[in-house]
């Protein structure tokens, strides 16, 4: 089973705020990270280092965190922000990585 | 330009090994760090196992630990991936991913595995 916990399924109205969220230990001593990736494409960092955004996302994009858990925000979410949503980090060996189980973000 | 341009798709059968290959382009291959990612149909991401190109350091996730290799060919920027003892449950994505700065400004750290290869699907039947 993986270390990092996501809600299966999220959904927001177009042009609201959504945030999803992703729980494990590790993620007390770890950065988390976050992926989206839509059907049929291979995933996209959209946060890492908890909080930055890679080049080219958009800034409706942002990260945070707080004890266990770590949460990616959509301010104003698109159509196309529909996606599943992974997070990542460290494992608790903190020599290996692990995926959360996803997070399905339908936009209503 | 950063790319990574993985091998073609495999069908493999049960009991049999797999070895996919990842090759790196448009960043400092020797500077960088690989992991390898993939996803059944419909499933989650699963992380197997990483690189660090330099040094050729690798860890893998426990699951696979007694089944998978990964490798690097400095002389042609390509990372491997070898997958033994297959079974039907291995039929899946798989993806490498590079951090191409791991080692940037005197220090190797993590920094974000943002390039992606276009991914490998590998099919265990019998």
């Amino acid at each position: 089973s993986s270390e990092l916990t996501q809600d299966p399924a999220v959904s927001v109205a177009l042009g609201q705020t959504v945030r999803i969220t992703c729980q494990g230990d590790s993620l007390r001593s770890y950065y988390g990270g976050w992926y989206q990736q839509k059907p049929g494409q291979a995933p996209i960092l959209v946060i890492y280092d908890k909080d930055t955004r890679p080049s080219g996302i958009p800034d409706r994009f942002s990260g945070s965190s707080s004890g266990n858990t770590t949460s990616l925000t959509i301010a104003g979410a698109q159509a196309e922000d529909e996606a599943d949503y992974y997070c990542n980090s460290r494992d608790s060996s903190g020599y290996r990585w692990v995926f959360g189980g996803g997070t399905k973000l339908t936009v209503l | 330009q950063m790319q990574l341009v993985q091998s073609g798709p495999e069908v493999k059968k049960p009991g049999t090994s797999m070895k996919v290959s990842c090759k790196a382009s448009g960043f400092t291959f020797s500077n960088s760090a690989m992991q390898w990612v993939r996803q059944a149909r419909g499933q989650r991401l699963e992380w197997i196992g990483w690189i660090v190109v330099g040094s050729g350091n690798t860890d893998y996730a426990q699951m696979f630990q007694e089944r998978v290799t990964i490798t690097r060919d400095m002389s042609t920027s390509t990372v491997y991936m070898d997958l033994s003892s297959l079974r039907s449950e291995d039929t899946a994505l798989y993806y490498c991913a590079a951090d191409p700065q791991y080692c940037s400004g005197g220090s190797c750290y993590v920094r974000k595995f943002d390039s992606w290869g276009q991914g490998t699907l590998v099919t265990v039947s019998s």
